[in-house]
């Protein structure tokens, strides 16, 4: 079974700044990746996703990420974050047998002035 | 394109009584639905998938008496929470895909159920 590892519970960045949130799954054919995005109380909206191809992958909102194989990785990237950005991200996997999504236990964005 | 509602947003109802969240897809039509639980802070936890007029398949401890799915048509899906508990109190979370979308998950805005 496919499985998700967010390390960082909780990230704290300054406006302007870069995010970089990290992402490890473990499955063992190729996956297909999604990063989601929650605020409070609302649904999840698809930032962006890997299927194949391309391993840097751009998606809403200014984001990206990079699919690396060798390192099990898919980490979530932003050059410079707005205020607006402070909520709750989400990375998944997902397979081909099942459609069914794993996801990770989140990370919490919070953006100081 | 793509959007999922969920109705309520919110319900507040009596220990005892049952609710039902319905989530539909609005312009697309949706071959599997997926309902999932959130507690707060933690991440989403899938209960059920759900494909178009096929019983419903349930995640390993949940209970199929309690949480009843129905997947009427291909842009509807219910779920009813019977004899409802404090602890049922949660955000109930769908999403849907479609056939060929391998693995792309739309979701709908959530349902907040408090029980009394």
């Amino acid at each position: 079974a496919q499985s998700v590892t967010q390390p960082d519970i909780h990230i704290t960045v300054s406006e302007g700044a870069s995010l970089e949130l990290r992402c490890n799954y473990s499955y063992g054919a190729t996956p297909y990746l999604f990063w989601y995005v929650q605020s409070p109380g609302q649904g999840l909206q698809l930032l962006l996703k890997y299927f194949s191809g391309d391993t840097l992958v751009q998606g809403i909102k200014g984001f990206e990420a990079e699919f690396k194989r060798s390192q099990s990785s898919f980490n979530l990237r932003k050059p410079s974050v707005h205020w607006s950005d402070a909520a709750e991200y989400f990375c998944a996997v997902g397979t081909s047998n099942d459609y069914k999504l794993s996801f990770g236990a989140g990370t919490t964005v919070t953006v100081r002035a | 394109g793509a959007v999922v509602s969920q109705h309520p947003s919110r319900v507040i109802c009596k220990s005892g009584t049952s609710v039902k969240i319905e989530c539909r897809s609005l312009d697309f039509q949706a071959t599997t639905m997926f309902w999932y639980r959130q507690f707060p802070k933690q991440s989403l936890m899938l209960m059920a998938t759900s494909n178009e007029g096929s019983k419903a398949t349930y995640e390993q401890g949940v209970e199929k008496d309690k949480f009843l799915i129905n997947h009427a048509s291909l842009t509807l899906s219910t779920l009813t929470v019977t004899s409802a508990h404090p602890e049922d109190s949660s955000f109930y979370i769908c999403s849907a895909s479609t056939r060929g979308g391998r693995g792309e998950q739309y979701f709908g805005p959530g349902t907040r159920l408090t029980v009394t």
